[in-house]
């Protein structure tokens, strides 16, 4: 299957800092990529849609002058999380979907990024 | 809308025994499609099953299995003869014909087999 990479897998940043979490496609191209975001003991919520040589698409409630996407290529697109606060803190994961045939209904999923703000 | 429920938050079972996970899903549209996904304590997701709304065959991979019923808008998920390593959260998820787009996750089954 398709392989999708995150770094870092785990940061701890200041209160007030900003923080870039990048996702890529490893051996695909996604020119769309999706950022969801996941509080311990609770469901994967998405967050926003990434689309290269466009904006992204937020959903209702994501703020999006404080997670600022940049899908800057076929196989990269970067999440940061602008003047990070302790309850930005979660799990931050990308996905993408598959490129040819059956596996184009199949997202792909990063192994995450554990975000701590202290 | 879309929306997929889990009902059971927590499961917990021993070694052996056959464990089914349930999810009920809500949809207007004709097409689309329903995941399982497991996610062990490392986080990362993994993909178990794709099934599309017009293949209403069971499917049996191994010690899992899952039963895909239109008739009552349900995708359950079984394993038979548990092990430690099934130990997971294990989400069913949802998306729309279109391609590309997003998944509609449920909330999450925890699964504790213990020894």
């Amino acid at each position: 299957g398709a392989v999708v990479s995150q770094h870092p897998s785990w940061v701890i940043c200041k209160s007030g800092t900003s923080v870039k979490i990048e996702c890529r496609s490893l051996d695909f191209q996604a020119t769309t990529m999706f950022w969801y975001r996941q509080f311990p003991k609770q469901s994967l919520m998405l967050m926003a849609t990434s689309n290269e040589g466009s904006k992204a698409t937020y959903e209702q409630g994501v703020e999006k002058d404080k997670f600022l996407i940049n899908h800057a290529s076929l196989t990269l697109s970067t999440l940061t999380v602008t003047s990070a606060h302790p309850e930005d803190s979660s799990f931050y994961i990308c996905s993408a979907p598959g490129t040819s045939g059956r596996s184009q209904e199949t997202q792909y999923f990063g192994p995450g990024t554990r975000l701590l703000v202290l | 809308a879309q929306k997929v429920t889990q009902a059971q938050t927590e499961i917990s079972v021993v070694e052996k025994e056959d464990v089914t996970l349930d999810c009920v899903y809500e949809t207007r549209d004709t097409t689309y499609y329903l995941f399982w996904y497991k996610q062990p304590p490392s986080g990362e997701l993994v993909f178990l099953i794709r099934r599309n709304s017009f293949d209403e065959q069971n499917e049996i991979s191994g010690r899992y299995s899952w039963n895909f019923q239109k008739s009552t808008s349900s995708f359950n998920f079984t394993i038979t003869a548990s092990q430690v390593v099934d130990s997971a959260v294990y989400f069913c998820a949802l998306k729309r014909g279109t391609s590309y787009g997003k998944l509609t996750f449920g909330q999450g089954t925890i699964l504790t087999v213990h020894p």
